[in-house]
């Protein structure tokens, strides 16, 4: 089925231990993004890519970085994980801009002990 | 810079009854709106978007969404609730200029039987 596919859903780390997160997309969407989800906080933007061969910082940057490998895959990597990077993160992508909303993948649940 | 807030933490209601779930927004020029809703352990899922034309829109699960441009809100609704519409809802918005969704923190909804 068409859509968004983080891989892996689940992970525990060790502080100081380094990961990356997989997003790929079969839609064709121009778009992509990372997400992080906390209780009461909502979803937050880490980092986004407009377009292939760009990307952006968001809200939440800080200790994070990203690769758009080409126009399906964009994956998130935490050099030196911290417990305050503990949560859910979910990937999205969509259209460029205007009035298209997002496609979301299942997330991926990552506990920093 | 966009803005969402959803000022109810949790909504409770009783199956059958109508249902609303309050999203006011802040963005420059004319929105685009979203709704969307996610189960446990679930990525987020589209619901409704407001664009433009008519203020009322219809969407998926039998949910709908009136936009006020002059209360600038775009109020979740549903005449009659089901146990199974317990979820966790998000309101999103982002400018016809700019390619990303700023969410709301979120609201509860708890639909008891």
């Amino acid at each position: 089925n068409a859509g968004v596919t983080q891989t892996p859903k689940f992970q525990v780390l060790k502080t100081g231990q380094s990961m990356t997160l997989q997003c790929a997309q079969d839609m064709n969407h121009n778009s992509m993004y990372w997400y992080r989800q906390d209780p009461g906080m909502g979803l937050r933007l880490i980092y986004y890519s407009a377009s292939e061969g760009t990307t952006d910082k968001g809200e939440v940057p800080n200790g994070y970085n990203v690769s758009r490998l080409n126009k399906r895959e964009f994956s998130l990597r935490l050099e030196s994980a911290a417990p305050s990077q503990t949560s859910v993160y979910f990937c999205a992508s969509s259209e460029v801009a205007g009035s298209y909303g997002y496609t979301f993948g299942s997330g991926t649940r990552l506990t920093v002990v | 810079a966009q803005s969402v807030a959803q000022p109810e933490d949790q909504v409770n209601v009783a199956e059958g009854n109508p249902l609303t779930v309050k999203c006011t927004y802040s963005v420059s020029g004319n929105p685009y709106l979203f709704w969307y809703v996610q189960y446990p352990n679930r990525g987020l899922q589209f619901l409704l978007k407001y664009i433009t034309g008519d203020n009322l829109v219809k969407g998926s699960y039998g949910f709908e969404a009136e936009f006020n441009k002059s209360q600038t809100s775009f109020h979740l609704k549903k005449p009659s609730a089901l146990v199974s519409d317990s979820a966790l809802y998000f309101c999103a918005v982002r400018g016809i200029y700019g390619n990303k969704l700023v969410f709301g923190a979120g609201t509860i909804l708890r639909v008891k039987s």
